[in-house]
């Protein structure tokens, strides 16, 4: 299958910081990407779903000003977390969809493990 | 809001056959069902999804009913790495959107 990679796999900053979480598809090329927050014990939430060289769309209730996505290229996309506090501690996960082949399979990341401190 | 109901939690015996179930009474015509499970501080990973027939790939197979208001995911021989959350999930196969999970069903899986 598809393989999607995301760096880094871990992060820990301090309060007020950016922090920017990169997201690759390395065998396919990426039409649509999807970025999701998961709490613990919680379900995957999804925060945002970005088209290459398009404006990401933002679920309700998810900051654009906060978390900055860009989809500039069809493997690449990157979330920034800006001003980061200890609420936003969670697990990132980004999600690709393959469009070129008909099937629109969404190929998931191993996530990232954001802590604030 | 998730269009599927799946039960919190299952327990099976390693060896034994993990049945699965999920309710999604509202499916559209166009609409598949869709089975990932993720383990522990993982991403989700694809087992298997199916429009109305059944299926079945090297990982599981997928039961659906006459109706398709319901399915049945099957992992034939469960071991102790098939613990994880089992997510049942209904979309358009041809709109592209995201996929959106509900609460999933914890299955644990024990010698």
């Amino acid at each position: 299958g598809a393989v999607v990679s995301q760096h880094p796999s871990r992060v820990i900053c301090k309060s007020g910081t950016s922090v920017k979480i990169e997201c690759r598809s390395l065998d396919f090329q990426a039409t649509t990407m999807f970025w999701y927050r998961q709490f613990p014990k919680q379900s995957l939430m999804l925060m945002a779903t970005s088209n290459e060289g398009s404006k990401a769309t933002y679920e309700q209730g998810v900051e654009k000003d906060k978390f900055l996505i860009n989809h500039a290229s069809l493997t690449l996309s990157t979330l920034t977390v800006t001003s980061a506090h200890p609420e936003d501690s969670s697990f990132y996960i980004c999600s690709a969809r393959d469009g070129t082949s008909g099937l629109n399979e969404q190929f998931f990341g191993p996530g990232t493990r954001l802590t604030v401190l | 809001d998730a269009k599927t109901t799946q039960p919190p939690s299952m327990d099976c015996a390693e060896g034994r056959a993990a049945n699965l179930p999920c309710n999604h009474s509202t499916i559209s015509g166009n609409e598949y069902v869709y089975w990932y499970r993720q383990i522990h501080s993982q991403g989700p990973q694809y087992i298997i999804h199916g429009l109305k027939n059944n299926e079945t790939n090297e990982m599981a197979s997928l039961i659906i009913t006459e109706d398709r208001k319901s399915s049945t995911l099957i992992l034939p021989h469960a071991t102790l790495r098939d613990t994880a959350v089992y997510y049942c999930i209904v979309r358009d196969g041809e709109a592209g959107t995201a996929l959106i999970f509900g609460k999933g069903t914890t299955l644990s899986v024990s010698s």
